[in-house]
């Protein structure tokens, strides 16, 4: 069975700062596809940025990028220039690739994400 | 941009009471999913529905839960009698599907308390 795990479970960083959020996974499969999703105070969850495990290239979103350590299977997320609006819960996920679209997403415990001023 | 609506957005109900909760998918999509968040904890995979049948589902999706799209539009996930546990946070998310990197798209949830 496939299992992510974040040992972060809160972080905070200063307005205008970078951080990272940790996550972890272990999975026997070889081809998948890692996400980040954002949960603000409202509950929804928006997807932040995804990662095809076959491509060696670290996806990158705006402020947002991923460092992708496939052998380690390690998915950290980097927020630049981080904003009071970036305060929000983020959830990391997984998927296997090759089983049909109908393939569910396994989600770590989150970490909740605080920013200051 | 297309949007995943989810009705009623608080439901609250007493324990061993039916509750129905809503899903307006968006209009070209074809896979369907249930996963709630008990309150502090992480998201759960409950059950995938695709051509009007179950293609997946969790240990926690259990006889006291079923889905259907009654009518092509509304995908409703009904649990028959609510237990104190069952309260959570339910969202529905749905994919357009055709690729398997298509992004998943949920909606804001609904909050399901029960008394």
């Amino acid at each position: 069975a496939q299992t992510v795990t974040q040992s972060q479970p809160e972080m905070s960083v200063q307005e205008a700062e970078t951080v990272t959020l940790s996550c972890t996974y272990d999975t026997s499969e070889s081809d998948y596809y890692l996400f980040w999703y954002k949960q603000p105070p409202s509950r929804q969850m928006i997807l932040v940025i995804r990662q095809e495990a076959y491509k060696q290239q670290n996806a990158t979103e705006n402020r947002f990028s991923v460092n992708f350590q496939k052998a380690a299977k390690s998915f950290s997320l980097k927020i630049s220039d981080s904003q009071l609006g970036d305060a929000a819960m983020y959830f990391c996920a997984y998927r296997i690739r090759g089983t049909g679209t109908a393939s569910k997403l396994t989600f770590g415990t989150g970490t909740r994400l605080q920013v200051t001023l | 941009e297309p949007e995943v609506t989810q009705t009623p957005s608080h439901q609250v109900t007493q324990m061993g009471q039916e509750v129905i909760l809503r899903c307006v998918p968006i209009s070209n999509h074809l896979y369907f999913y249930w996963y709630r968040q008990i309150l502090g904890q992480k998201v759960e995979f409950l059950v995938s529905f695709y051509n009007n049948e179950i293609s997946e589902k969790s240990e926690i999706f259990d006889d006291q839960f079923s889905v259907e799209r009654p009518d092509g539009s509304n995908f409703t996930l009904k649990i028959r009698s609510t237990k104190l546990e069952d309260s959570a946070m339910y969202f529905c998310a749905t994919i357009q599907g055709g690729t398997e990197n298509s992004p998943l798209h949920f909606g804001n949830g609904t909050r399901l308390t029960v008394t």
